[in-house]
């Protein structure tokens, strides 16, 4: 089984449009993060949420929505897709704060035209 | 803020050979965490290793092993017998005790010639 899953793995849309991408994890872990790496492979936190609260925001556009339902999932809603938007977004987890080691998803490239 | 940082944009080493990939980070924490992750083309992120601040050990996990030198701020990873699976970017992150997120360099492509 899978222990950090996101859908979908590919995305290509057109600017302006709203777009979510979904995160599941098996692991009974009770923190979850968004990164974004970015087209030079850098990799950067987006958000992270500790039991379905927001702990990080790193400064991201309010176009970038998170929604975390339970402990087990945490998706993405982008509105108004931008060109910058363009990445590949991975989703992880880890059981906070006893355990630092965090595990990724396998990502979702997004690409906007 | 921590930054981390990895000098060697590329490397490459022969098969069955040993090579050393190297991180240095910046902190004013005395507790903290170290990671090197693994990126191969099918762009998994794998976690090859993790080193916590307050063990002197290096930490070793079958072929990888790590020089953790804190009074440096310095963390490498060694890679012994490299196969051709190795190849891979990879990369090295810092977490604080209880820091809730990852701090990446920039990576290291690694390829390894047969």
């Amino acid at each position: 089984d899978t222990a950090v899953s996101q859908t979908p793995k590919y995305l290509v849309t057109q600017m302006g449009n709203d777009k979510s991408i979904k995160c599941e994890q098996n692991l009974g872990h009770d923190t979850m993060y968004w990164y974004k790496q970015d087209s030079k492979k850098f990799l950067k936190i987006m958000f992270s949420y500790n039991n379905k609260e927001l702990i990080i925001n790193e400064t991201v556009p309010n176009r970038f929505s998170p929604k975390s339902p339970d402990k087990a999932h945490l998706n993405l809603h982008i509105n108004s897709l931008e060109l910058g938007d363009s990445a590949v977004y991975f989703c992880a987890s880890s059981q906070y704060p006893r355990e630092e080691t965090q595990y990724f998803g396998p990502g979702t490239r997004l690409l906007v035209l | 803020a921590q930054t981390v940082t990895q000098s060697q944009p590329e490397m490459s080493v022969q098969e069955a050979e040993t090579v050393t990939l190297s991180c240095t980070y910046d902190t004013s924490e005395s507790d903290y965490y170290l990671f090197w992750y693994k990126q191969p083309p099918s762009r998994q992120m794998i976690l090859v290793i993790r080193q916590e601040a307050y063990k002197q050990q290096n930490a070793t996990e079958n072929r990888f092993s790590v020089n953790f030198q804190k009074a440096a701020k310095s963390f490498s990873l060694k890679i012994s017998d490299s196969q051709l699976g190795d190849a891979a970017m990879y990369f090295c992150a810092f977490s604080m005790e209880y820091g809730n997120k990852l701090v990446f360099g920039a990576g290291t492509i690694l390829r390894v010639k047969s």
